[in-house]
């Protein structure tokens, strides 16, 4: 089983420039959401989604866009990328939100320079 | 709101025990407990659910205080494959329709 699968692994960017950092599970998960790990600062919830078309923010979610078109995808799109984005994030999937397991992708470190 | 971890570091000795606090300023449906390990991804060790209803890991036991918005995790017989950054995720009823916001995390250090 893949589970969740983010791409890529590492990128460095420059400011300014846009990207989309990939997400995609395979076990049919509702609920799917990205966090950001900064040292220090724990996990922050940037969007989340509880089905296809439906996305809503998170507590840090300036600068960063989503969509959820199907079930399996989740992709996250940095519009305008500043150094203040420099992070390593982490797409999450479960089956709903309060009583089941989340399952964490592998993070993608990004630096903006 | 984060909810608050502590304490936001600790250092054992093999087969020393240990608790992690985990505290919420909000309502709560659930507290989740998740491991790091250094480079890796969070890794689900438990849940426990309002109502007294836990899930998880067969070596790890945690409490929830459902009055008090707390949780606690109990490290027990403290291995060397304990070590990591622990996490709690909260659930609450508000905005984020119970999608988990989680502490600032508590490193444990297990040494031989």
């Amino acid at each position: 089983n893949a589970g969740v699968t983010q791409t890529p692994k590492f990128q460095v960017l420059k400011t300014g420039q846009s990207m989309t950092l990939q997400c995609a599970q395979d076990m049919n998960h509702e609920y799917m959401s990205w966090y950001r790990q900064d040292p220090g600062m724990g996990l922050r919830l940037i969007h989340y989604s509880v089905g296809a078309g439906i996305t809503d923010q998170g507590e840090v979610p300036n600068g960063y866009n989503v969509s959820r078109s199907t079930t399996e995808d989740f992709p996250l799109r940095l519009l305008s990328a500043a150094p203040s984005q420099t992070s390593v994030y982490f797409c999450a999937s479960s089956s709903s939100s309060q009583g089941t397991e989340a399952f964490f992708g592998q993070g993608t470190r990004l630096t903006v320079v | 709101q984060q909810p608050v971890q502590s304490p936001q570091a600790v250092i054992l000795r093999e087969g020393e025990d240990a608790v992690i606090n985990c505290s919420s300023s909000k309502a709560l449906y659930s507290v989740h407990w998740y491991r790091q390990k250094h480079g890796e991804a969070p890794v689900f060790l438990m849940i426990l659910l309002k109502g007294g209803e836990q899930k998880g890991h067969d070596k790890i036991s945690a409490s929830f205080n459902e009055k008090k918005q707390q949780s606690s995790l109990y490290l027990t017989a403290s291995q060397l494959s304990y070590s990591g950054t622990y996490f709690c995720g909260t659930a609450d009823y508000g905005g984020s329709q119970g999608n988990l916001i989680f502490g600032k995390g508590t490193k444990l250090s297990v040494k031989p």
